[in-house]
């Protein structure tokens, strides 16, 4: 079975500040492992994907994510956060080897960035 | 160019009702997706579509939930005499092809309230 956690309910950090999103996963084979931000009234948008290759991704808005496989993690990150990155962010996966499909996502984190 | 819409964007309906949603995704995405999205609970997987391949109906919480998509293209997800717990927002996504590790496109989402 996959599933992915994401600890934090919310995340509060200082714009200018450098900011972390948790992401932890378990699949039984390899993942694939995205980061999705849903601003307030709108729809979600794809922020970065690992998929194969480099373990640091690179995203949309200044975004990166490291994939680890030995923790398991998938941690987004910001050097200098910004008023405008407040939303709900969120962490899926997918087990390329389950023969599904099938994506799973966190519960989400809402990050808010204070002026 | 347009992205993946969905109607209604609201639906109040009363207990005991069918209710049916509908998801126009990207023109050529031969992959789609329905979740739930309840408050506090993320996004909850639904149902898959890949192609002419049999549906992942696997998230479906009920019999009372089915969807369908036809010609390849648009799709409806229907649920049959509704109860309070399924108020909710539906959302649809597309991909290019459900493997690959191609990233999801959302819609704006429809919001159900079952009074």
């Amino acid at each position: 079975a996959q599933s992915v956690a994401q600890p934090e309910d919310q995340v509060n950090v200082a714009e200018g500040n450098p900011l972390t999103v948790k992401c932890t996963y378990s699949v039984s084979g390899n993942p694939y492992l995205f980061w999705y931000v849903q601003y307030p009234n709108r729809g979600l948008q794809f922020l970065l994907k690992y998929i194969t290759g480099d373990n640091l991704v690179k995203g949309s808005y200044g975004f990166e994510a490291e994939f680890n496989k030995s923790q398991t993690s998938f941690h987004l990150k910001k050097p200098s956060a910004l008023v405008s990155d407040s939303a709900l962010y969120f962490c899926a996966v997918r087990d390329i080897t389950s023969g599904t499909y099938k994506y799973i996502f966190g519960t989400g984190t809402r990050l808010k960035v204070l002026a | 160019g347009a992205g993946v819409s969905q109607s209604p964007s609201n639906k109040v309906t009363e207990k005991g009702k069918d209710v049916e949603l509908r998801c126009d995704p990207i023109s050529g995405h031969t992959a789609l997706y329905w979740y739930r999205q309840s408050l506090g609970q993320g996004l909850e997987f639904l149902i898959y579509f890949q192609g002419n391949s049999a549906p992942d109906k696997s998230g479906l919480p009920s019999d009372r939930f089915s969807a369908e998509r036809t010609g390849g293209s648009v799709s409806t997800l229907t649920i049959q005499r509704t109860q309070q717990e399924d108020s909710a927002v539906y959302l649809c996504a597309s991909s290019l092809q459900a493997g690959g590790g191609n990233e999801q496109f959302f819609g704006p989402g429809t919001r159900l309230t079952v009074l």
